[in-house]
């Protein structure tokens, strides 16, 4: 099992959308509809921000949407703000009970 | 509100073995399932493994030879124990909870820095 892909950064500026992409195979994000994405500020826990695919958790802003198309999933946030700025991860049902995370891509608000 | 806090040595020698434990307060035990994970600079999020409350357990295909997940269900506690670290076991460990069969994490500990050295 390998990490599944991300880029290592991306940046924008305040008002403005981006989006982070997330490669795994037809084994993981290809065959599960189990896709959940965290926001990590260092030194704080990690924050569940989407969950199969494109859910939102009670209290996440409706400005972070999430989707997939055959075996990439994608995290957008729109509106960019500069409390938006940390470390994102996304992570897949893998099969056989076990889990896959990205490699992590840090969001830099210009 | 629920909260997870955990706890265990901080620094390792190689060879030793890691051992951390996460209390769970407040909420339900028995309906998640509860979840190690780990962080490095180089790997980012490493998924560790699971346990339920009765005790059935996944793992990291990776770690499965070296890690055992154990739970006491008394002490709504769950603990991670990494036998034979080497330096790149040097982590920031983090405790959460999960859902059941959809495998996303709603709830996370502070995270604990694990450093293995000599």
């Amino acid at each position: 099992q390998s990490a599944l892909t991300q880029p290592a950064s991306v940046s924008g500026s305040p008002g403005q959308s981006i989006t982070i992409s997330c490669t795994g195979t037809s084994s993981d994000v290809g065959s599960y509809n189990l896709v959940s994405w965290y926001q990590h500020h260092p030194g704080k826990a990690p924050k569940l921000m989407i969950f199969e695919v494109s859910k939102w958790p009670s209290g996440v802003s409706n400005r972070f949407s999430g989707s997939k198309s055959g075996n990439t999933a994608s995290l957008t946030i729109s509106g960019l703000q500069a409390e938006d700025e940390a470390d994102y991860y996304c992570c897949s049902y893998a099969g056989s009970s076990t889990v896959l995370f990205g490699g992590g891509t840090k969001v830099t608000v210009l | 509100q629920v909260q997870l806090q955990q706890w265990g040595a901080g620094l390792l020698k190689p060879s030793e073995a890691l051992s951390l434990t996460c209390a769970v307060y407040g909420g339900s035990f028995s309906d998640y399932s509860w979840t190690w994970i780990r962080q490095t600079p180089e790997k980012g999020l490493e998924w560790i493994g699971e346990i339920n409350h009765s005790g059935s357990t996944n793992y990291n295909p990776s770690l499965k030879s070296r890690v055992a997940i154990s739970v006491d269900t008394s002490k709504n506690q769950f603990s991670l124990r990494l036998r034979s670290v080497t330096a790149a076991d040097t982590a920031v460990y983090y405790c959460a909870r999960g859902q059941r069969g959809y495998y996303y994490l709603d709830l996370w500990g502070r995270g604990a820095l694990v450093t293995v050295s000599s």
